[in-house]
């Protein structure tokens, strides 16, 4: 069963330093997604991706983050200065517009650990 | 926007005892979703389940859209059962999903 991919799956950085995360969505699903955790708390939206621009973004995605979608199969999410509120699992995911659902299919996640 | 309030906060059950969770949601929506976050902190889609009932092995999800809520049950639960189960919504086609806050399930041997 095709599955979404997330790299890598725990990335560890210095405040103030960019990182990329990479996410490989489903090949034929054309809407994309990024969330996170933070340890113990609930999972949040941070923006939606389709036809190679933002379709939504929280209050969170603020000036310091980014997405793209560089080739037909990666897209990812940059985080140009990293603070330490920053820590958290980042999940990406993607669904299919053309399907009778709109399940969102969710990859392992990345864990980001800003020290 | 949306509210999505998940209840118990937390369960403990004894491996064979059966549960049922419930997500409760404030407005109508397009799709929802349940998921298990196993231990090492990925989601599982368990049921797209926006209306009606569904199965798969020992659990099963419904959901009465017009009274805004869905239940998830788990029969015969296993000690893999635990972890925090979420529920997740979106008002429109493709859109963002608001999650519960979840439910932590621990199964004792």
């Amino acid at each position: 069963e095709p599955e979404v991919t997330q790299t890598p799956s725990h990335q560890v950085t210095q405040m103030g330093q960019e990182v990329i995360l990479r996410c490989v969505p489903i090949s034929n699903h054309l809407y994309f997604y990024w969330y996170r955790q933070i340890l113990g708390q609930k999972v949040e939206f941070l923006v939606s991706f389709y036809n190679n621009e933002i379709s939504e973004k929280s209050e969170i995605f603020d000036d310091q983050f980014s997405v793209e979608r560089p080739d037909g199969s990666n897209f990812t999410l940059k985080i140009r200065s990293t603070k330490l509120e920053d820590s958290a699992m980042y999940f990406c995911a993607s669904s299919d517009p053309g399907l009778a659902t709109d399940t969102q299919y969710f990859g392992p996640g990345t864990r980001l650990t800003v020290l | 926007g949306i509210q999505v309030e998940q209840s118990p906060p937390d369960l403990i059950l004894q491996e064979g005892a059966n549960s049922t969770l419930r997500c409760n949601f404030s407005d109508s929506v397009n799709n929802l979703q349940w998921f298990h976050q196993n231990p090492w902190g990925q989601l599982i889609n368990l049921f797209y389940i926006p209306s009606g009932t569904k199965q798969n092995g020992r659990l099963s999800a419904t959901t009465v859209a017009t009274e805004r809520y869905s239940l998830l049950y788990i029969s015969s639960s296993q000690t893999t059962d635990s972890g925090v189960y979420f529920c997740a919504v979106d008002t429109g086609a493709n859109s963002k999903l608001t999650f519960g806050k979840g439910i932590t399930l621990s199964v004792r041997p």
